[in-house]
């Protein structure tokens, strides 16, 4: 009964260095999202994806980028990281339908030297 | 912009004693409201949500919320907190037919004094 899955838990990079953040789900939900907690600033959405082969920005996708070819995987792309991006990073998943609350991965704490 | 803002960022109580976060949020159209727990360290869970019928909710752990539409806001309460539920708590909202897009608040740490 694994849930939502990220890897890795804990990482760390340098300026520019480029890194995937995997996030598997086996709950065979067709809505997938990655927020970032920043203290002060709740989670905010990056992407978000409503099923194999769609995606779309949330409220900040720059420096991110994303893709869906399985409903299972949703990994998130930092093509060269930026200390700015430091943060932590979840992902989360939910069925159709309004009334569908997401369920989270346990988390992706990134620092970015 | 659909924005959810919650008024009080760092609540400190002691056991026993009520709790009422406040959340308001800025959309006119249909929505769906979402309570969410995170205890130090761990990811967020689900507290309770509403979609439609009754306003007043209940949720785990003894935490109800009321869905008030004409001041567009979601309160969580409880009457009697206890040391366990010092935690960060997050009010969010998603439009009615797309739960990919969870909007949420800036956070309330509540830490509860033994």
């Amino acid at each position: 009964n694994a849930g939502v899955t990220q890897t890795p838990k804990f990482q760390v990079l340098k300026t520019g260095q480029s890194m995937t953040l995997q996030c598997a789900q086996d709950m065979n939900h067709e809505y997938m999202s990655w927020y970032r907690q920043d203290p002060g600033m709740g989670l905010r959405l990056i992407h978000y994806s409503v099923g194999a082969g769609i995606t779309d920005q949330g409220e900040v996708p720059n420096g991110y980028n994303v893709s869906r070819s399985t409903t299972e995987d949703f990994p998130l792309r930092l093509l060269s990281a930026a200390p700015s991006q430091t943060s932590v990073y979840f992902c989360a998943s939910s069925g159709t339908g309004g009334n569908q609350p997401q369920h989270f991965g346990d988390g992706t704490r990134l620092s970015i030297l | 912009a659909q924005s959810v803002s919650q008024h009080n960022h760092h609540v400190i109580l002691s056991e026993a004693a009520s709790l009422e976060l406040g959340c308001n949020y800025s959309y006119g159209g249909t929505v769906n409201l979402f309570w969410y727990v995170q205890y130090p360290g761990q990811h967020l869970q689900l507290l309770l949500k509403y979609f439609s019928g009754d306003p007043l909710v209940k949720g785990i752990k003894g935490f109800e919320a009321e869905f008030i539409k004409s001041k567009f806001s979601f309160n969580l309460r409880k009457p009697s907190v206890q040391w366990s539920d010092t935690a960060e708590y997050f009010c969010a909202v998603t439009l009615s037919g797309n739960t990919g897009k969870l909007i949420f608040g800036q956070g309330t740490t509540l830490q509860v004094k033994p």
